[in-house]
């Protein structure tokens, strides 16, 4: 158990449309991190959220674009959906400020783009 | 980009036998995580190693660092069934803690 929820678990869109993807995270978890994993490959950062406000972002484009809210919940947002935008979308809770702490991940949103 | 790679990127073994794996990276690191991912599910992390330890232990799992060649081994004694899965170490960049980066992955089947 992460203390870090994700939905829906699945998913299917269709080309050009727009989805939003949900995580929520435990209290005391002030930076959310999100990461898109294409089919056998590693997880790739997108972006970071601390306390409201973009904190870092991936090689990903500004159609891929975040919330995180005061409960420490959080939304991805993808516009225009592309093919490969198809994968498993990881949204992952942290303290920030604290060294080497621990990253915990939600079980992942996945997204199918026909 | 992926700032470590894992080898092997595939790793069948026996039951019983111990499994290694390894991962180099490119740039100076705070820290490196291994992280273990069964089929589709999320990441469970496993084990934490800083930049200025060189072995640590958790149970069946023994992580080494080597800074001065940029890569580390994961060595899992004992494998179970349970333990099939893909595994991924994870380096933070320096100066920017939490902003951590994946490797592709050793995917791991242990044979009955």
């Amino acid at each position: 158990e992460t203390g870090v929820t994700q939905s829906p678990t699945h998913l299917i869109k269709t080309r050009g449309q727009q989805v939003t993807l949900r995580c929520s995270s435990q209290s005391g978890h002030n930076t959310v991190s999100w990461y898109q994993q294409a089919l056998g490959q590693g997880p790739q950062f997108i972006f970071q959220y601390y306390r409201e406000e973009e904190n870092g972002r991936g090689n990903f484009p500004p159609r891929f674009s975040g919330l995180q809210f005061p409960n420490y919940s959080s939304e991805l947002n993808v516009n225009a959906l592309e093919l490969d935008d198809s994968a498993l979308y990881l949204c992952a809770g942290s303290l920030q400020g604290v060294s080497g702490n621990t990253i915990y991940f939600g079980e992942g949103s996945w997204l199918t783009v026909v | 980009s992926q700032q470590g790679e894992e080898d092997p990127q595939a790793l069948s073994i026996q039951e019983g036998e111990n499994a290694t794996m390894n991962c180099s990276y490119k740039t100076s690191i705070n820290n490196l995580q291994w992280y273990r991912q069964n089929s589709g599910r999320g990441l469970v992390h496993l084990i934490l190693i800083r930049s200025n330890e060189r072995e640590k232990h958790s149970g069946r799992l023994r992580v080494t660092l080597d800074t001065s060649k940029k890569s580390s081994s994961l060595l899992i004694t004992a494998s179970r069934a349970a333990d099939t899965a893909s595994y991924f170490c994870a380096t933070v960049w320096m100066n920017r803690d939490d902003k951590i980066i994946f490797g592709k992955g050793t995917r791991l089947h242990i044979l009955p």
